[in-house]
């Protein structure tokens, strides 16, 4: 079963402040992690890959990979209110022809001024 | 400018009538993919191609049709669309050894 979950939020933090967001996944077969941007009304921006376990770091954001509990999570650093925004996970799948991506629904972050 | 186009961009039609919403990249991506996005439900894929000639189901197939004729191309018919599946569209295409998929304006589609 490819199922990916994300609290929906809303997430609400203070500018300045860190933001993290939490994905989970059922199919260990799972290969590749992606965090996306989406603004209201605008389509979804990839911010993030990670592919192995551990830290990867781009500027002001860290995608975090643990393979044996099955989550990825997204810090925002510093956040900003231009951060605000809905954010989404994809987990893509290899096994047999089920090479696609499933996104989760997405959690909603808010950063206050 | 590396972009994925999607026309229409907006569209409003009747139950029944066939429409094709053509998506466009030029990257010279090997894959290509199709979504639908509803509120509450995130975005479901249709369908995806890895390269020309080489389509496959999504988790939401049903009542849609693609092809890929030619690498940069890919549309999306809807041979009889019916109200169930009034949505935001969205077109994206990758390398296929990234997945790292760019994503088209997107098209909304209003089935009356």
């Amino acid at each position: 079963q490819k199922e990916v979950e994300q609290n929906s939020g809303p997430l609400s933090v203070p500018e300045g402040a860190i933001a993290s967001l939490n994905c989970t996944y059922s199919d260990r077969g799972s290969q590749s992690f992606f965090w996306y941007r989406q603004y209201s009304g605008k389509s979804p921006e990839l911010i993030m890959s990670i592919y192995s376990n551990g830290d990867k770091e781009d500027g002001r954001f860290t995608a975090q990979l643990n393979k044996a509990s099955q989550y990825v999570s997204l810090l925002i650093r510093d956040s900003q209110p231009s951060d605000s925004a809905t954010y989404l996970c994809a987990v893509r799948v290899y096994g047999g022809s089920a090479r696609q991506l499933t996104f989760g629904s997405g959690t909603q972050l808010t950063v206050l001024p | 400018e590396a972009q994925v186009t999607q026309n229409p961009r907006y569209l409003i039609t009747v139950t029944g009538k066939k429409l094709t919403v053509t998506c466009s990249q030029n990257m010279n991506h090997e894959y290509m993919s199709w979504y639908r996005q509803d509120p509450g439900l995130g975005l479901r894929q249709i369908y995806y191609s890895m390269n020309v000639e080489v389509t496959d189901k999504g988790d939401v197939p049903e009542g849609y049709k693609v092809s890929r004729k030619e690498k940069r191309n890919f549309p999306l018919i809807l041979e009889s669309p019916s109200p169930n599946q009034t949505s935001l569209y969205f077109c994206a295409s990758s390398w296929r050894q990234t997945y790292e998929q760019y994503f088209g304006p997107g098209t909304r589609l209003t089935v009356t």
